[in-house]
Parts: C-alpha cells; sequence; structure tokens
C-alpha cells in the first residue's frame, strides 16, 4: 500500500498568492511526516517537520503544514509564494522496516509560480 | 548544522565500465546512510540502507550485486555501480543520519547524476 500520496503532480500558481500542497499518508505507518524541498538539479532540503507536538508546523521560506489525524493529511501551504518557489516538493513519511526508520517520499508536485 | 557531501556530483562514463560515488558527512558521525534513485521528474525511491560496519539492506527489486555499497567508517558511505549501462543513468542521493540526531532526521546531499553512454 503507498504510504503517502501527493495528489497533484502539478500546480501552477501566479506569484503572491497562497498555495496548497497535499498530502495524504497512510494510516498504517507512523506519524512522522516531513516536507522537502528540491530545486533542480540539487539535492533535497528540509522544510519542515512533524514528529509530535502541535499540529501546525512552521518551517522555513514562510510554508507551514497541518497535521491533521482524523483526515490522515498533512497539506503544505503558504500565505503569499514568489517566483523563487518554483521548484519539486515532496512529502514523505518514517516507515519502520527491517529494523531501520526509512524515509519513504511521496511521487512529488511541481509547484510553478508565474509572474 | 549537519552537512553531507556527495562527490562527484556529475560523472559521465561508458557503458561496462564501474562508477563509484562517495557520501561524506562532514561534522557528524553517520551511523546510518541511505541510498536513493531518482529517475528525471520521479520521486526518490530508496535503494539501500547501510550500517557502519555491516553489510547493506537493500530495498526488493534492487540488484545487490549491480550497485555496491560500502560503509567502512561513520562518515564515509560509498555507492559502486558495476558495469553500468545507460538505464543505469539516475541521480542518486544519500542521506545520513547521525549519532546526535533525532532517530527520523536525515540530512541529505547534494546527489550525484550519473550519465551512461
Amino acid at each position: 500500500a503507498q504510504s503517502v500520496t501527493q495528489l497533484d503532480s502539478q500546480v501552477p500558481v501566479f506569484e503572491e498568492a497562497p498555495v496548497e500542497l497535499r498530502c495524504n499518508y497512510s494510516s498504517s505507518v507512523s506519524v512522522y511526516l516531513f516536507w522537502y524541498v528540491q530545486y533542480p538539479n540539487q539535492g533535497l532540503q528540509l522544510l519542515l517537520k512533524y514528529l509530535s507536538g502541535s499540529t501546525l508546523v512552521k518551517g522555513i521560506n514562510g510554508f507551514e503544514a497541518e497535521f491533521n489525524k482524523s483526515q490522515t493529511s498533512f497539506h503544505l501551504r503558504k500565505p503569499s509564494v514568489h517566483i523563487s518557489d518554483t521548484a519539486e516538493y515532496f512529502c514523505a513519511v518514517i516507515r519502520r522496516s527491517g529494523g531501520y526508520n526509512k524515509l519513504i517520499f511521496g511521487a512529488g508536485t511541481r509547484l510553478a509560480v508565474h509572474p | 548544522g549537519a552537512v553531507v557531501s556527495q562527490h562527484p556530483s556529475w560523472v559521465i562514463c561508458k557503458s561496462g565500465t564501474s562508477v563509484k560515488i562517495e557520501c561524506r558527512s562532514l561534522d557528524f558521525q553517520a551511523t546510518t546512510m541511505f541510498w536513493y534513485r531518482q529517475f528525471p521528474k520521479q520521486s526518490l525511491m530508496l535503494m539501500a540502507t547501510s550500517n557502519e560496519g555491516s553489510k547493506a539492506t537493500y530495498e526488493q527489486g534492487v540488484e545487490k550485486d549491480k550497485f555496491l555499497i560500502n560503509h567502512a567508517s561513520l562518515t564515509l558511505s560509498t555507492l559502486t555501480v558495476t558495469s553500468a549501462h545507460p538505464e543505469d543513468s539516475s541521480f542518486y542521493i544519500c542521506s545520513a543520519r547521525g549519532q546526535r540526531s533525532g532517530a527520523n532526521v536525515l540530512t541529505f546531499g547534494a546527489g550525484s547524476r550519473l550519465t551512461v553512454l
């Protein structure tokens, strides 16, 4: 079963508009959730993570995400995007397997910010 | 903060040759390292997990004889793509978990792009 699902493969948005990138996780995995950003030809940068505590998590670059247990979601939001936010965004979840905590990624959402 | 360095960042090789990619934790000791593979416009797929001083654990469908992983020290893991073929062309990314970091916090390298001609 898919551990984490990103519902949108691409999200086009105009500069300064709000954006939400959707992520749902399988209830069979842990509730350690992450959002990463990947700029072209680069590695991954951690935006934010939920391990425990407050369900509203604030990250870098003005992003935030809300952990919703009843809806098994961890959607990423930003109230006003910039051109520089254009990148690939990955939702990820920890899955325990073979004695290790492994980070499993969703398919990714391409955020394209237009002027 | 924790830094993971990968080398080379870009490599081109001929079909049939072997290529080694290094992953180093620069300012912390990495007890566990993970290797991922990313095809163009796709997500990261976990290939294997390695602990320092022990054999790597490979994910289902990953050929352990094709992708040799060595984690000989707490700061270095290597991935060797043996007898590389064009279908092995991909972006390879490593990540590391340190002794002091939480069990669920990983630091990623910048990735290594392999092109096999």
